[in-house]
């Protein structure tokens, strides 16, 4: 079935660049989208991509999509320590819109 | 743009109590409308996926009579868990899919606290 995979943790020091990994299974899938939690509240969209876009950057955020390897990073350029959350990488299964998410990255970032 | 409220955020009550989120789309229409429940440290699990107007489609496992769905606009949807015990407790986040576009926004979640 349908999987989604992210490593759990991510340390890194204030200003530094972050990244952030995720692999997917469902090669039909047609976007593809980056959360961010913070403690205790709701998901807030970061970005997303069209499957059939390679890079898209927002600001300090660039999404990388490597289709072929079912590969997708978000690297957080100057990470602040603002930016010390969970991490979700989700895809979107058929047109139907439902979400199959990764288990979250939560990124720590010390001064 | 794009915002989705969820209310109440935090809600503690007793054993067997029923308990009601709200779901709303404050400045655009949404069709679909997803419940999903968190784990502490764990990931999204989706509990079920709300359609204006219809009959809300559960995920394997969970039980409709005990989450029950409503989808009665195209701006809000409410999910009711009934008869409420200690295993409910979990943090409930609502999500609402923007119509012709595949872009989910989520609620802030509610805290379900049951005693």
């Amino acid at each position: 079935g349908e999987d989604v995979e992210q490593s759990l943790f991510l340390s890194v020091r204030e200003g530094d660049s972050s990244v952030i990994n995720c692999t997917y299974t469902d090669s039909s899938s047609t976007y593809l989208y980056w959360y961010k939690q913070e403690p205790g509240a709701g998901l807030q969209l970061l970005t997303y991509i069209f499957s059939n876009m390679d890079m898209k950057q927002d600001q300090r955020l660039t999404v990388l999509l490597n289709k072929k390897d079912k590969h997708l990073s978000l690297r957080i350029a100057d990470t602040q320590t603002g930016d010390s959350a969970i991490y979700f990488c989700a895809e979107a299964y058929n047109q139907g819109g439902k979400l199959i998410f990764g288990q979250g990255t939560e990124l720590s970032v010390k001064p | 743009g794009a915002v989705v409220s969820q209310h109440p955020s935090r809600v503690i009550c007793k054993s067997g109590t029923s308990v009601k989120i709200e779901c709303r789309s404050l400045d655009f229409q949404a069709t679909t409308m997803f419940w999903y429940r968190q784990f502490p440290k764990q990931s999204l699990m989706l509990m079920a996926t709300s359609n204006e107007g219809s009959k809300a489609t559960y995920e394997q496992g969970v039980e409709k009579d005990k989450f029950l769905i409503n989808h009665a606009s195209l701006t809000l949807s409410t999910l009711t868990v009934t008869s409420a015990h200690p295993e409910d407790s979990s943090f409930y986040i609502c999500s609402a899919r923007q119509v012709n576009k595949n872009i989910q926004y989520f609620g802030a979640g509610t805290r379900l606290s049951v005693l």
